[in-house]
């Protein structure tokens, strides 16, 4: 059983169109994220969430917009692609701790390529 | 806000060689945390660091935490091609914040 999956692997998609990537983890954390990594691999946090409250909000712009329906599920909607917004996406899960963040379990990514 | 600066951003070296890459907070940390990336997966995570002057080691890779808890590092002896990838130090205060990785090639 795949602890964080999201859905889907692959996205090629034109200027200007809106997409959703979604995310399950089934580990029972109480805390999710959302990270964008670019071509030169720096890891940069975009949104933290902990059961379902939004907790982190990086400067991100306003047309991505995440949504939690419950603590498993963290979903990510871009409007109005731009080719900056190429990268790889990953939704990342974990249970935090007395003095800090717990261990990060991240899904596998998922590659969006804006043409 | 929190910043973590890692070096050195590319690492190249020769199959049995020793590799180390090093990582500094702006901030005090309260723990931190190291993580692999191998080519085209994701970051899975190795380990966390939490007392000042921590050294842990797990069979090649040995990681320590400074004694000022601002800074850490991670030391591979005896690389292998299977160490191929990216190494990030995370480093946890008011939340927990990537430095930018290591990206080590092993040249067989």
């Amino acid at each position: 059983d795949t602890a964080v999956s999201q859905t889907p692997k692959y996205l090629v998609t034109q200027m200007g169109n809106d997409k959703s990537i979604k995310c399950e983890q089934n580990l029972g954390h109480d805390t999710m994220y959302w990270y964008k990594q670019d071509s030169k691999k720096f890891l940069k946090i975009m949104f933290s969430y902990n059961n379902k409250e939004l907790i982190i909000n990086e400067t991100v712009p306003n047309r991505f917009s995440p949504k939690s329906p419950d603590k498993a599920h963290l979903n990510l909607h871009i409007n109005s692609l731009e080719l900056g917004d190429s990268a790889v996406y990953f939704c990342a899960s974990s249970q935090p701790r007395t003095g800090g963040a717990g261990e990060l379990f991240f899904g596998e990514g998922s590659r969006l390529t804006v043409l | 806000g929190q910043q973590v600066m890692q070096i050195p951003q590319y690492q190249h070296v020769q199959e049995g060689e020793d590799f180390t890459t090093y990582c500094n907070s702006s901030t005090t940390l309260s723990n931190i945390q190291w993580y692999k990336q191998r080519p085209g997966g994701h970051p899975v995570f190795l380990i966390q660091l939490v007392k000042s002057g921590e050294v842990k080691k797990q069979k090649r890779l040995t990681f320590q935490f400074g004694e000022a808890k601002k800074n850490s590092s991670l030391h591979i002896t005896a690389t292998q091609t299977t160490d191929v990838g990216t190494y990030f130090c995370a480093g946890s205060a008011r939340q927990l914040t990537f430095g930018s990785g290591t990206q080590l090639t092993v040249l067989p």
